[in-house]
């Protein structure tokens, strides 16, 4: 069982690069979350899709965009990286409907902007 | 909007004890609580989730409860051991199934052998 798996594990970026952070899930789930975690932070949510087709911003949007490529992928890209954006970074997918929304998480992708 | 807090930050306590970790919520209107585990460098893996028409859930030495109206949970834990070393994060979605979880900033659990 893959559950959600995130690519890359690691990365290091330079300012003003850009990247795109991959996540699928195998869950069949209807809904997919970015969050980042910082220390002293918590988890902030970035963007979510409550279904395919549909996305909408979370509490920290900016300086980020994300793609709901079909029901299992959900990407987030970094058009020009910025120090701030140095973080730990989860996906997370549930089903939106019923009494199961259990959520699951990936085990997260270490990006340092220098 | 909602916010969600654990207390205590952090706790300290020698192997075997029963502890409880605590977790509130500002807006009772929520679908339900989920309680994670993350251990250090590592994602988060779920450990209990509670609707909010129940009052609690368990498995194995964990048990969770939900007070909705007084906008509460608590995770309880008995008989801990080290391998219970971990930050205990606390999340709740509301008030639709397909809206997001806010999460608690959670509890970073020693268990001193």
């Amino acid at each position: 069982n893959a559950g959600v798996t995130q690519t890359p594990k690691f990365q290091v970026l330079k300012t003003g690069q850009s990247m795109t952070l991959q996540c699928a899930q195998d869950m069949n789930h209807n809904s997919m979350y970015w969050y980042r975690q910082d220390p002293g932070m918590g988890l902030r949510l970035i963007y979510y899709s409550a279904s395919e087709g549909t996305t909408d911003k979370g509490e920290v949007p900016n300086g980020y965009n994300v793609s709901r490529l079909n029901k299992r992928e959900f990407s987030l890209r970094l058009e020009s990286a910025a120090p701030s954006q140095t973080s730990v970074y989860f996906c997370a997918s549930s089903e939106a409907l019923g009494l199961n929304t259990e959520a699951f998480f990936g085990q997260g992708t270490r990006l340092t902007v220098v | 909007k909602q916010e969600v807090t654990q207390i205590p930050a952090a706790l300290s306590v020698p192997e075997g004890e029963n502890l409880v970790l605590n977790c509130s919520f500002t807006d009772s209107a929520i679908y339900n609580l989920q309680w994670f585990r993350q251990d250090p460098g590592k994602g988060l893996t779920s450990l209990l989730l509670i609707q909010s028409s129940q009052r609690e859930q368990t498995s194995g030495r964990l048990n969770a409860s939900l007070d909705k109206s007084s906008g509460r949970s608590t995770l309880y834990i008995a008989a801990s051991q080290p391998g219970d070393s971990a930050t205990y994060l606390c999340a709740v979605r509301g008030p639709s199934g397909n809206t997001p979880l806010v999460f608690g900033k959670g509890t970073r659990l020693s268990v001193i052998a």
